[in-house]
């Protein structure tokens, strides 16, 4: 079924581990996201990319970094989780950048201690 | 303020009722409109996009008033499956890396 895998489901993770978040999708979408979901506040776009080999920052970068080696692979790392990045991260990819249609993946529960 | 706020909820109504949600937004040179659904521990999904006169796909309305700067949803005919949550979005600059959503209004159907 086509659509946006991202892995693990959820996390439990120490504070100043290391931790890459994983996004497929095979929808051959260009442009792919990354969001966080905290109680009480909208999702919040962390990076984004329009297109294989780049990337932006998006409302709250801080503590995150991305890569797109190719189009269907969008990677999150946390390169020293902190508690404030508890959170529930969501995926999501769209045609192009201007193609508003957002598809979502599952999203990954990740529990920093 | 929020860029985008949402009625808080939770709202709760029996089924065959109907329900409106309203949404406003900060930023007056958004672009487009949505409305997104998100069920209990899964991934939002897109119910409508809102168009400047407004458009309805079945049971469901939705209205923008640019000059009030604020949209709505309108559940007609409320059914057990319509219980979720549901997102108000507005994209600020025309393009996907600049979408704000609201915190989300939590609705209830019950038998």
């Amino acid at each position: 079924i086509a659509g946006i895998t991202q892995a693990p489901t959820s996390q439990i993770l120490a504070a100043g581990r290391r931790m890459t978040l994983r996004c497929t999708q095979d929808m051959r979408h260009n442009a792919m996201y990354w969001y966080r979901q905290d109680l009480g506040l909208g999702l919040r776009l962390i990076h984004y990319s329009n297109t294989a080999g780049t990337t932006g920052k998006g409302e709250v970068p801080d503590g995150y970094s991305v890569s797109r080696a190719n189009t269907d692979d969008f990677p999150l790392t946390l390169a020293s989780a902190v508690p404030s990045q508890t959170s529930v991260y969501f995926c999501a990819s769209s045609e192009t950048l201007t193609k508003n249609i957002q598809y979502f993946g599952a999203g990954t529960r990740l529990s920093v201690l | 303020r929020k860029e985008v706020e949402q009625d808080p909820g939770p709202f709760n109504v029996p089924e065959g009722a109907t329900v409106a949600f309203n949404c406003t937004y900060s930023n007056s040179a958004s672009q487009s409109f949505f409305w997104y659904r998100q069920d209990c521990r899964k991934e939002p999904k897109l119910l409508m996009s809102v168009y400047s006169s407004g458009n309805e796909d079945g049971r469901f309305t939705a209205q923008l008033n640019r000059a009030s700067q604020y949209i709505s949803l309108l559940i007609r005919d409320s059914k057990l499956s319509d219980s979720a949550t549901y997102l108000c979005v507005v994209n600020g600059r025309g393009n996907n890396n600049d979408m704000r959503f609201g915190a989300g209004t939590r609705l209830t159907v019950k038998p």
